[in-house]
């Protein structure tokens, strides 16, 4: 069974950094593409960045481009986010899901229960 | 970016009715329109890729359709284990999502 199990949330003050790390089990990981989506408390989904099974080619949203990085280790099957200048907006739990395909543009069809980030002073 | 809006984005409905949901994208996207279920508190479930095909373990109630900037999510017979918030999710160029649809019991 595929499983992902985000960490790394917490909270933390404006300006701030946090890593956020995924790991994942039960599918050859380099195989797949990698996505962190984001929920804002009672809102909707946001998607906010991804990479290609082979880590190459990161992609992000531009509400989180320069302050944001995504990378995976494939030798140790897990997705990191680090997060930078930190905002009260970036606020949410963060979710990485597992794409159906090796290319970014994709269904997720595996996600993790998501790890809660809270920018606050 | 290719922008997804929902509709409605909320609809009250009893046991056994029959709802759509209907997902709009702000250019072509073919097919590759996704829905997504989610529960609170819980992570999404993706019910239906590419439009029409059911994932695996999804009941036959759930259906998609359209192609491409409109498409729709059916639900025929909604069962009580259904009421939950959907979403539309376009994989086209990488990954915007609609808004959602609060789907609640009447």
């Amino acid at each position: 069974d595929v499983q992902l199990l985000e960490s790394g949330g917490g909270l933390v003050q404006p300006g701030g950094s946090l890593r956020l790390s995924c790991a994942a089990s039960g599918f050859t990981f380099s195989n797949y593409a990698m996505t962190w989506v984001r929920q804002a408390p009672g809102q909707g989904l946001q998607w906010v960045s991804a990479i290609r099974g082979s880590g190459n080619d990161p992609y992000y949203a531009d509400f989180v481009k320069g302050r944001f990085t995504i990378s995976r280790d494939n030798s140790m099957n897990t997705l990191y986010l680090e997060m930078s200048s930190l905002r009260a907006e970036d606020t949410a739990v963060y979710f990485c899901a597992k794409g159906t395909i090796f290319g970014v543009a994709t269904p997720f069809d595996s996600w993790g229960p998501g790890t809660l980030v809270t920018v606050s002073s | 970016d290719i922008r997804m809006t929902q509709s409605p984005s909320s609809l009250s409905a009893s046991v056994g009715d029959r709802v759509t949901i209907t997902c709009r994208a702000s250019q072509s996207i073919v097919r590759y329109l996704n829905w997504y279920q989610q529960k609170p508190g819980k992570a999404p479930k993706l019910l239906i890729y590419e439009t029409s095909t059911l994932q695996s373990g999804v009941p036959s109630r759930f259906s998609g359709s359209g192609s491409g900037t409109d498409f729709t999510l059916t639900i025929t017979s909604l069962q009580p284990e259904d009421f939950a918030t959907y979403y539309c999710h376009q994989s086209y160029s990488l990954g915007n999502f609609g808004q959602g649809t609060n789907l609640e019991i009447k």
